[in-house]
Parts: structure tokens; C-alpha cells; sequence
């Protein structure tokens, strides 16, 4: 399985709701990331977890929580959005992040985000 | 300051036609370069990845070029199809271990019947 899979694929919701949109891979990668994109922008990187553990948090606001609860899987809690959230949410796994190797990142299709 | 600068946004071309994608970056410690094929509302698909020592690499229709010298890479398609319509994203990974990827912003190829 080469596979990185996301869910769901599109998810409207409303500021005051709490959703969570989940990820997994079964490539047996320890490196698991969360990116969001805008219209006609390159990904930007949110989270990095390696081994299970939160590696990298590029100063995103509280509203948006990950949690790992094992290796397989990725989730990103959402609670309190804001309309300029919505985005196209990526997730994406790779072998390690400490490996002297490619290091290449496979990507999820997305989850499309709608705050209203 | 790493960065990844990608040219032209956007192309249109006629089915069956070449083109060649630009890429021109700087980004230090280099670990690799990498091509992504990503199709609007999708998720990103790596078509090559060179290391520093490779200055070519091809994926079916999909050739890439690196020039670790002046720091620029190209990626060619031959024969393009109508399903070659997608965002091409040049990504560089930074790092001693390659693990911190700097994107470019995509150029947008739309092939046309």
C-alpha cells in the first residue's frame, strides 16, 4: 500500500463548530505532516510529527490541534475557525526525518475545508 | 533567505506539443530536488527527485534537468496530453537531512485540444 489517505474529502463547517479531519498511511513511515494551501499557493508546512512525537509546530494558532495516536495515523482538530481557514488541508508522510536519504514526502488527495 | 522560483505561472499549449518548465532556486544546505504534479483540489504527485550529483532524471514523458552549479532545474514534457493540465511545483528540500521542503509557487500548464 502506497497510499496516504484522507478524510474527509470536503467538510463544510461553521465557527463555533469542533471537527476533525483524519489521515493514514500503512507505508510504515514515522514522519507525518500537515500542510494547507490556498488557492494558486504552494503548500505551507503547519506540523510535523516524528515518531509518534510533535516535531515541528510553525506558530499555528491554537484553533487548529494535531494529535497522533500512532504511527499510522494523523489527525488535526479544529475548533473555533475562522472563514480565512478555509483551504485545501494536506497531509503527507515520509520514511523519517532524520534519515541521510531521500527523504520524499507522499501526499494525501486533501480534505477541502469550507469555514463559513 | 531559502527560496524557489518557478517560471512561467501559467502556459497553455496545444496537445502533442513540448514545453519546458523553469526552476531556479536557492537554498542551502541542498539535499534534493523534486517535481510535483498537482491536479486542482488534489494532492501533490512526485513525478522526479535528484540529489546533487544527478543532473537528469526521467519519468515516462516527464524529463527533469538539474544544474547544481547555477542552481536551476528544468522540467520537459514531450508529446503533451490534455490530462497534463495540472500545477507543476518545484520543491527543494533544505537541510542536513532533507527533511524541510521549500516550494516554489507552481507554474500552471493547460493543455488544449
Amino acid at each position: 500500500d502506497t497510499e496516504v489517505t484522507q478524510t474527509p474529502k470536503h467538510l463544510v463547517m461553521g465557527m463555533t463548530n469542533k471537527k476533525s479531519l483524519k489521515c493514514e498511511q500503512h507505508m510504515g513511515h514515522r514522519a507525518m505532516y500537515w500542510y494547507k494551501q490556498k488557492a494558486k499557493k504552494p503548500p505551507e508546512l503547519m506540523f510535523v510529527y516524528s515518531y509518534e512525537k510533535l516535531s515541528i509546530n510553525e506558530s499555528v494558532p491554537s484553533r487548529f490541534s494535531p494529535e497522533c495516536p500512532n504511527s499510522s495515523l494523523l489527525n488535526l482538530h479544529l475548533h473555533a475557525l475562522q472563514p480565512e481557514d478555509s483551504a485545501l488541508y494536506l497531509c503527507a508522510s515520509s520514511r523519517a526525518t532524520g534519515a541521510r536519504e531521500y527523504n520524499e514526502q507522499f501526499f494525501g488527495p486533501g480534505t477541502r475545508l469550507t469555514v463559513l | 533567505k531559502n527560496q524557489v522560483e518557478q517560471s512561467p505561472q501559467s502556459l497553455i499549449i496545444l496537445e502533442g506539443k513540448n514545453c519546458t518548465l523553469q526552476c531556479n532556486y536557492t537554498v542551502s544546505p541542498f539535499s534534493n530536488l523534486r517535481w510535483y504534479k498537482q491536479d486542482t483540489g488534489r494532492g501533490p504527485v512526485s513525478l522526479t527527485i535528484m540529489t546533487f550529483s544527478e543532473n537528469t532524471k526521467s519519468n515516462g514523458r516527464y524529463t527533469a534537468t538539474l544544474d547544481a552549479d547555477t542552481k536551476q532545474s528544468s522540467l520537459h514534457i514531450t508529446a503533451s496530453q490534455l490530462s497534463d493540465s495540472a500545477s507543476y511545483i518545484c520543491v527543494v528540500s533544505a537541510g542536513e537531512y532533507g527533511n524541510k521542503l521549500v516550494f516554489g509557487a507552481g507554474t500552471i500548464l493547460r493543455v488544449k485540444s
